[in-house]
């Protein structure tokens, strides 16, 4: 069973334009969260990491945890061409204490358009 | 740019035959991750280490899958009989998993593909 569920499958936004994923975990172990961004051809590089309830900020990036409900969302404000991309969200059991394992939703593939 | 160093970044083998991937993780990192990709994007876990420990894995596989991260040499994953099934993208990732920092950084990948 996913562990990690997240959404949507596929988005595409205007350039300038909003753009918003969603994951949900189904475990609570799970309660550190990440998201990583994928060009083709690349590994995943990490975006930025969320461990408390709240928003977080860096940049145009901007993740928002409800870690009663284990919902997870990134947004991207002024959206760019080079934002295109798969974007997966992560989940693991302990951010520093242990060397758990990332267990990643299914992805989200974002498509900007000019 | 990342600095996990994957090798080579792309293998083709034959059903039966052996695969073999390499990895450098980045320097002072102690954890390394291996995982596969497969061709609809799904993560899966397959085995960590620090330094030379291994700490999770999977049940290998049916053992065909071996994996290790020597002192002083690049960690690496074998496959001993590859099947169609393993055609993916396998990802290594480490960590410096202190306190300050639990980033996990990832190579390129190498995509195998088995024919």
């Amino acid at each position: 069973q996913q562990k990690v569920q997240q959404s949507p499958e596929s988005l595409s936004v205007p350039e300038g334009g909003m753009a918003s994923f969603n994951c949900t975990s189904s475990d609570r172990n799970f309660q550190y969260f990440w998201w990583y961004r994928q060009h083709s051809g690349e590994g995943p590089k990490a975006l930025m990491s969320i461990f408390s309830d709240g928003d977080k900020k860096e940049g145009r990036f901007t993740a928002h945890l409800n870690k009663a409900s284990l919902h997870v969302s990134l947004h991207i404000r002024d959206s760019q061409p080079s934002d295109s991309a798969l974007y997966f969200c992560a989940a693991s059991e302990i951010a520093s204490s242990s060397f758990s394992k990332l267990v990643f939703g299914q992805g989200t593939s974002l498509s900007v358009v000019p | 740019n990342s600095k996990v160093i994957q090798t080579p970044r792309y293998l083709v083998k034959g059903q039966g035959q052996k695969a073999k991937m390499r990895c450098i993780p980045e320097k002072g990192h102690p954890v390394v991750f291996w995982y596969q990709q497969n061709k609809n994007n799904e993560f899966k876990f397959l085995i960590n280490f620090q330094n030379q420990e291994v700490l999770q894995q999977i049940d290998m596989t049916e053992k065909r899958f071996s994996a290790e991260c020597p002192s002083n040499s690049p960690c690496s994953l074998e496959i001993q009989s590859s099947e169609a099934g393993d055609s993916a993208l396998y990802l290594c990732a480490s960590s410096p998993w202190d306190r300050a920092n639990t980033e996990v950084f990832f190579g390129k990948g190498t995509r195998l593909t088995v024919v």
